[in-house]
């Protein structure tokens, strides 16, 4: 069965700190992979997400970038963080094929809740 | 910008009850999940939807995809305290791999 890790459950930075959260997925491969940012009790906004190794889409222009090292670990990193990049992180996955044809769930990880000071 | 409203925001209802929650977009979507998300943990898929038109059913919980693809709607039927949480609609927008989530709705189910 797939599981899907992300690491550190919670974390609290200073403004202008840098930051790298990391995600990583087991049994499965070749995944498409998602960062995404939710607002307390709110909808989650997709930030990122790659569908292979160094391929990286950018939904959110911002001051976050994401990296995709190997195949099933998805990276968010920033290199001086804002107020406003405090909130809730999620990193799913999901399988992939023709994007016309295409129909797969998405499955999260847990999370890591950011509070920048 | 590509929107799935989502309403009601907040719903609080006595035990028993029933109650439906909607999403609707001007966009067409390859499929629909609905996920319910605990505080503080990952949302928890429920179910997906796909064909324009389907209804899926999960005990209490019925789900319909829009003929047009475009909207979905979640029926709770005689809920429980245990249906307590944040429950998210989101479409997967068709030609891509891009997924849109829906604002959620807050439900609280009173004993």
């Amino acid at each position: 069965s797939q599981t899907i890790h992300q690491w550190p459950a919670t974390l609290v930075q200073p403004v202008g700190s840098p930051l790298s959260l990391e995600c990583t997925v087991e049994g499965t491969s070749n995944p498409n992979l998602y960062w995404y940012r939710q607002a307390a009790g709110r909808g989650l906004q997709l930030l990122f997400y790659s569908v292979g190794i160094g391929q990286i889409s950018s939904e959110v222009p911002q001051n976050l970038s994401a990296s995709r090292p190997q195949d099933r670990q998805f990276i968010l990193s920033s290199k001086k963080l804002l107020l406003s990049d405090s909130g809730f992180y999620l990193c799913a996955w999901s399988g992939t094929g023709d994007p016309y044809s295409f129909s797969y769930e998405q499955y999260f990880g847990p999370g890591t809740r950011l509070t920048v000071t | 910008t590509q929107l799935l409203e989502q309403s009601p925001q907040f719903l609080s209802i006595q035990e028993g009850e029933n109650l439906t929650v909607y999403c609707n977009s001007s966009s067409v979507f390859s499929s629909l999940q609905w996920y319910r998300q605990e505080p503080g943990e990952g949302p928890v898929l429920l179910v997906t939807v796909v064909t324009g038109g389907e209804v899926k059913k999960l005990k209490r919980l019925t789900f319909q995809f829009g003929d047009a693809r475009k909207d979905s709607s979640l029926h709770i039927t005689a809920a429980q305290p245990g249906d307590t949480g944040l429950y998210l609609c989101a479409g997967l927008i068709a030609g891509t791999y891009k997924y849109i989530f829906g604002t959620g709705t807050r439900l609280k189910v009173l004993a």
